[in-house]
């Protein structure tokens, strides 16, 4: 069965540092989507990507952040310059099309910055 | 704006009895509306949908829900539970075609299964 995948699954990096979160969603799919989950807190929207362009981005998603999908298979989010409170974890989901609804996620990207 | 309340952060039950987890929704139209499944260290799983068709939507492992428009629910329930249905459950509304159809998380409910 195809699914979404992610890597690395833990990413420890220090405060200031760049760091690339990567995704390959299911490969005939269409929409992509970054989540993230702050640890006890509940899973939020980041951003949205249709047609290789942001189609909505949340008040989280500033210019620290970016997305990409840079060969047609590999969906990025980029975050230039890490502060504390973007540990989390990250999810990458994607979906087929707007027939089904169902969005498919990825195990997700643990996120530690110290 | 559409969002879930999920009214219960904690279910307790024993196993080979009934579960039943809550979730109210509010939608400006006709919502799509999910539960996922969240097991320790593991991603989100889809348990079942509802997209306006039948009301009572059967999901895997057992699982079903109900969509109720005049209470604006959408209950999550299984008449056995099994130790391995211990997790975190989300109720998820879609943000819908006006919003990228990005999902709107509850706050969750763990669900804690006693042997």
């Amino acid at each position: 069965e195809p699914e979404v995948t992610q890597t690395p699954s833990h990413q420890v990096t220090q405060m200031g540092q760049e760091v690339i979160l990567r995704c390959v969603p299911i490969s005939n799919h269409l929409y992509f989507y970054w989540y993230r989950q702050i640890l006890g807190q509940k899973v939020e929207f980041l951003v949205s990507f249709y047609n290789n362009e942001i189609s909505e981005k949340s008040e989280i998603f500033d210019d620290q952040f970016s997305v990409e999908r840079p060969d047609g298979s590999n969906f990025t989010l980029k975050i230039r310059s890490t502060k504390l409170e973007d540990s989390a974890m990250y999810f990458c989901a994607s979906m087929g099309g707007v027939i089904s609804y169902e969005q498919y996620f990825g195990p997700g990207t643990r996120l530690t910055v110290t | 704006a559409q969002s879930v309340t999920q009214l219960d952060s904690h279910v307790s039950v024993s196993e080979g009895t009934p579960v039943l987890l809550r979730c109210n929704y509010s939608s400006s139209y006709s919502p799509s509306l999910f539960w996922y499944v969240q097991h320790p260290n593991k991603g989100l799983q889809l348990l079942l949908k509802y997209t306006s068709a039948a009301t009572l939507v059967k999901g895997i492992n057992g699982f079903e829900a109900e969509f109720k428009k005049s209470e604006t629910s959408f209950h999550l329930t299984k008449p056995s539970a099994h130790m391995s249905d211990a997790a975190e459950y989300f109720c998820v509304v879609s943000g819908g075609m006006d919003s990228s159809y990005k999902l709107i998380f509850g706050s969750g409910t763990r669900l804690l299964v006693r042997p």
